[in-house]
């Protein structure tokens, strides 16, 4: 069965520069979620986006942007990067909000 | 203000005994719980789940129960095998709006020895 993709899954950034990290939701699933794990850390909640449209936002920061296109994937678009950035980040996708499925995650390393 | 809380950082059985993994969350809202196991640079893996109208559901050698009254819920992994030795994550979740997402506890790490 497919799963969630995420690419890439390793990632090496500078400091101030710009990263895109790319989530292929499970066909047909509705909802795309971001969550961000630091070391030692539980997953932290970033963004979520239900058919295309942003639903919920978390503890995402400014520099951070992200969007869900026509074909559900979606993409995470850190800008500015500080060391702090440095993290596993996973993207997990619903259908109707039960079932959640999570990727393998990008681990973002900035230095 | 941690909404899930795993209390146990580590737990350490014997392979063939009973690994009990404890969840406490405070969110009255919260009405579907997930248990996900993590190895390290993987993301978590989906283990069992129980909605809010049970107490109790099973998959093989996984048990989850929920005691709604006590806001707890429970892991239990019967016999536990070496190959169960990761990072166990509660989560939880409510329904309608922002409730959706997933909150997750800090983790419970197994290791069954041999």
């Amino acid at each position: 069965a497919a799963g969630v993709i995420q690419s890439p899954r390793h990632l090496i950034k500078e400091k101030r520069e710009t990263a895109t990290l790319k989530c292929y939701p499970i066909p047909r699933h509705d909802t795309v979620y971001w969550y961000q794990q630091g070391p030692g850390q539980d997953p932290q909640f970033l963004i979520s986006f239900y058919e295309k449209m942003q639903s919920d936002k978390g503890s995402i920061p400014d520099r951070f942007s992200a969007q869900q296109f026509s074909d559900y994937h979606s993409e995470l678009n850190m800008s500015s990067l500080e060391l702090g950035d440095s993290a596993l980040y996973f993207c997990a996708s619903s259908l109707l909000n039960r079932g959640y499925t999570f990727g393998s995650g990008t681990r973002l390393t900035v230095v | 203000d941690q909404q899930v809380k795993q209390n146990s950082p580590s737990l350490s059985v014997q392979e063939g005994r009973i690994s009990i993994l404890n969840c406490d969350y405070t969110n009255s809202m919260f009405d579907y719980f997930l248990w996900y196991k993590k190895y390290p640079a993987e993301g978590p893996t989906f283990l069992i789940s129980i909605s809010s109208i049970k107490d109790k559901n099973e998959d093989g050698r996984f048990t989850v129960f929920l005691n709604k009254s006590a806001k707890h819920l429970s892991l239990h992994i019967v016999p536990s095998q070496p190959g169960d030795s990761a990072v166990y994550f509660c989560a939880a979740s409510g329904s309608g709006g922002s409730n959706y997402k997933l909150t997750f506890g800090k983790g419970t790490l197994l290791t069954v020895n041999p």
